[in-house]
């Protein structure tokens, strides 16, 4: 069973483009959520999806983010019009549909604007 | 509102040594806690998790935690250091029914010294 997987694992953009962070989750789970690290930092929560539902967006930034998580493929983060404030590593991570049950973190992206 | 306080951001300890990462948090409910590892470039791995039952928990690589409800603390040892443990170790609450996101301490880098 394949682990939580991200792509790309780098992702360099200059400021103004678009950056796409995808996540796919292990097999068989429904819940992902969306982790920023800045540097020096811990992570802090973004968003928490199951497919086709945004269940808590509390940690997003109110402009020019936005995630997906649909019926099928993996799960989108985007960010548009990227600044330099936006460098950090993103992790996702997936956990079963079962209470408490463990977050598995896949191995990240680290997104560089210039 | 949940938090979680790592008191060091640096701890060294040589090689043999006792392991102590301290983490103390705030939740309103009682708290579900955790401890993840992060070696350099990598996602988090769970090292160890309580939920509910014995508050004394062990997990992987020796390391064990003990949840204290008065103290609201939930701190990571290990008796004996190995050069293999130099990573950075966050602590992590998670509270709500049905929204399991995890909030992060800023984490703790350990240094093992030969």
């Amino acid at each position: 069973n394949a682990g939580v997987m991200q792509n790309p694992r780098h992702l360099v953009r200059r400021r103004g483009q678009e950056a796409r962070l995808r996540c796919s989750p292990m097999k068989g789970h429904s819940h992902v959520y969306w982790y920023r690290q800045l540097p020096e930092e811990g992570l802090k929560f973004m968003v928490y999806l199951q497919k086709e539902n945004i269940i808590d967006e509390s940690g997003m930034p109110k402009e020019r983010f936005s995630a997906e998580f649909p019926k099928e493929g993996p799960s989108i983060l985007r960010i548009q019009q990227v600044v330099r404030g936006d460098s950090a590593a993103y992790f996702c991570a997936s956990s079963p549909p079962v209470q408490y049950d463990e977050q598995f973190f896949g191995p990240g992206t680290r997104l560089t604007v210039l | 509102a949940q938090s979680v306080t790592q008191l060091g951001s640096h701890v060294s300890v040589s090689e043999g040594a006792l392991v102590l990462l301290r983490c103390n948090y705030s939740s309103s409910v009682p708290p579900y806690l955790f401890w993840y590892v992060q070696y350099p470039n990598q996602g988090l791995q769970l090292l160890l998790k309580y939920t509910t039952g014995a508050t004394l928990v062990k997990g992987i690589n020796g390391f064990e935690a003990e949840f204290k409800k008065s103290e609201t603390s939930f701190h990571l040892t290990k008796p004996s250091a190995h050069m293999s443990d130099a990573a950075e170790y966050f602590c992590a609450v998670s509270e709500s029914f049905g929204n399991e996101k995890l909030t992060f301490g800023t984490g703790t880098r350990l240094t093992i010294i030969p």
